[in-house]
């Protein structure tokens, strides 16, 4: 079946620095890909997304790129902030949009 | 806006308590799933359903059973809670076309003492 692989965290940034969080992918015909945030006490909310192979996803700041040839879909941000703080979920959905898989989240740290 | 919303943000139940977890979605998606979320274990898929009266095991069923009588609603049995039930519940509904994401509720916070 369909996996997500993500690194584990916590990830721990100063304010300003940049930040990636590695996620590659395995699965049968073309899914579409995503990123989710999580803030403390809440559910997730959709960051970003990317359907189809070198889309580029961006929303506040944070881009990730569909690289179908290493099977990757890295979120990266230039410069966090405090606020940027939360578990960061790397997922996929199948091609008939049904399933969704989901990595094991990496939670990251801002420090001011 | 509002587009999946779970019934309890916190739940605090005993031990053997049967336990009613409920989710609508305002969509009219076909699919809807419920997963729970535990720290160092990401999200695990519990059931899921792809039409009314239809539903199919996750990933760790056991101890779990599901309803969905309507499209809207889909609900989450604890027929006996146990405290290793506690957790984080999260419902979601994907849209069941390709290139869509999934919408999540704001998640139930369930204790089991």
């Amino acid at each position: 079946g369909d996996s997500v692989t993500q690194m584990e965290g916590p990830v721990t940034l100063s304010e300003e620095a940049f930040l990636t969080i590695n996620c590659t992918y395995t699965a049968t015909g073309y899914p579409s890909l995503f990123w989710y945030v999580q803030y403390p006490g809440e559910g997730l909310q959709l960051l970003l997304k990317a359907t189809k192979a070198d889309d580029k996803g961006s929303n506040k700041g944070f881009e990730a790129t569909y690289r179908k040839e290493t099977t990757s879909f890295h979120l990266e941000k230039g410069s966090v902030q405090v606020s940027d703080s939360a578990v960061y979920f790397c997922a996929l959905i199948d091609n008939a949009g049904n399933m969704l898989t989901f990595g094991g989240g990496t939670r990251l740290m801002v420090k001011p | 806006d509002v587009k999946v919303t779970q019934s309890s943000r916190y739940l605090v139940k005993r031990t053997g308590e049967k336990v009613f977890l409920e989710c609508v979605q305002d969509m009219d998606h076909e699919n809807m799933f419920w997963y729970r979320q535990d720290p160092g274990l990401g999200l695990r898929l519990i059931y899921f359903s792809y039409d009314v009266k239809m539903k199919e095991k996750g990933d760790i069923p056991e101890g779990y059973s599901v309803s969905r009588e309507k499209k809207e609603r889909f609900s989450l049995i604890l027929e006996s809670a146990s405290t290793n039930q506690t957790s984080m519940y999260l419902c979601a509904s994907p849209a069941g076309a390709a290139n869509t994401e999934a919408f999540f509720g704001q998640g139930t916070r369930l204790t089991v003492v």
